[in-house]
């Protein structure tokens, strides 16, 4: 079975402060794919990231960093100096090695204010 | 990149009438489309699996003579709401899968049943 956790559901900061998102994950799959996405009030899901099981560097991407540990099944996101355009639900999602669907978690609901 | 179409953006109906949802690859061929729901506040759901040309896999729980999925070309996927009811409102999402794995999602129909 898969199961992606989310603990935070909602999450509220100032601009220019920094946020982590955190994500925990299951599976019994050795392969697998983990993804970020962003859901902004308009609905449509902007893809963020994938990283494949066998890749456990860092990246970062302009404000954006994920730390990914598989010792602790964690695949967490950083947002630095926020912006209040970083406002959106954010999901995490896990890919077993067969097929293509997604399980997702609840979402954390970022709000950056000015 | 890859752009997946979805129609309508949002549908109000009467409680007891049927409504189609659209989702069309537009520059590539997708031999696999998911379905997901999402309600209020919630996490993306999967309801479907969909290959061109052969019948949808359903998640346990959904009623499959209730969402009707047709995969009928390689290009297009449909979600039909059969005599949906105010329970059936919701945020309905397609995606689609490329032949390279990836994938993209639809920007999503919001259906109202009154």
């Amino acid at each position: 079975a898969q199961k992606v956790t989310q603990a935070q559901t909602e999450i509220s900061v100032v601009e220019k402060e920094d946020v982590t998102l955190d994500c925990v994950y299951e599976t019994r799959d050795t392969t697998y794919y983990l993804f970020w996405y962003k859901q902004p009030p308009s609905g449509e899901l902007v893809f963020l990231i994938r990283r494949n099981s066998f890749d456990e560097q860092n990246e970062i991407s302009g404000r954006y960093s994920w730390n990914f540990q598989k010792s602790t099944s964690s695949f967490n996101f950083t947002i630095t100096a926020s912006q209040v355009v970083d406002s959106a639900v954010y999901f995490c999602a896990l890919r077993g090695y067969s097929g293509y669907a997604l399980n997702f978690g609840k979402g954390t609901s970022l709000l950056v204010t000015p | 990149g890859a752009v997946v179409s979805q129609h309508p953006s949002w549908v109000i109906c009467k409680s007891g009438t049927s409504v189609k949802i659209e989702c069309r690859s537009l520059d590539f061929q997708a031999t696999t489309m998911f379905w997901y729901r999402q309600f209020p506040k919630q996490s993306l759901m999967l309801m479907a699996t969909s290959n061109e040309g052969s019948k949808a896999t359903y998640e346990q729980g959904v009623e499959k003579d209730k969402f009707l999925i047709n995969h009928a070309s390689l290009t297009l996927s449909t979600l039909t709401v059969t005599s949906a009811h105010p329970e059936d409102s919701s945020f309905y999402i397609c995606s689609a899968a490329t032949g390279n794995e990836k994938l993209f999602f639809g920007s999503g129909t919001q259906l109202s049943v009154l």
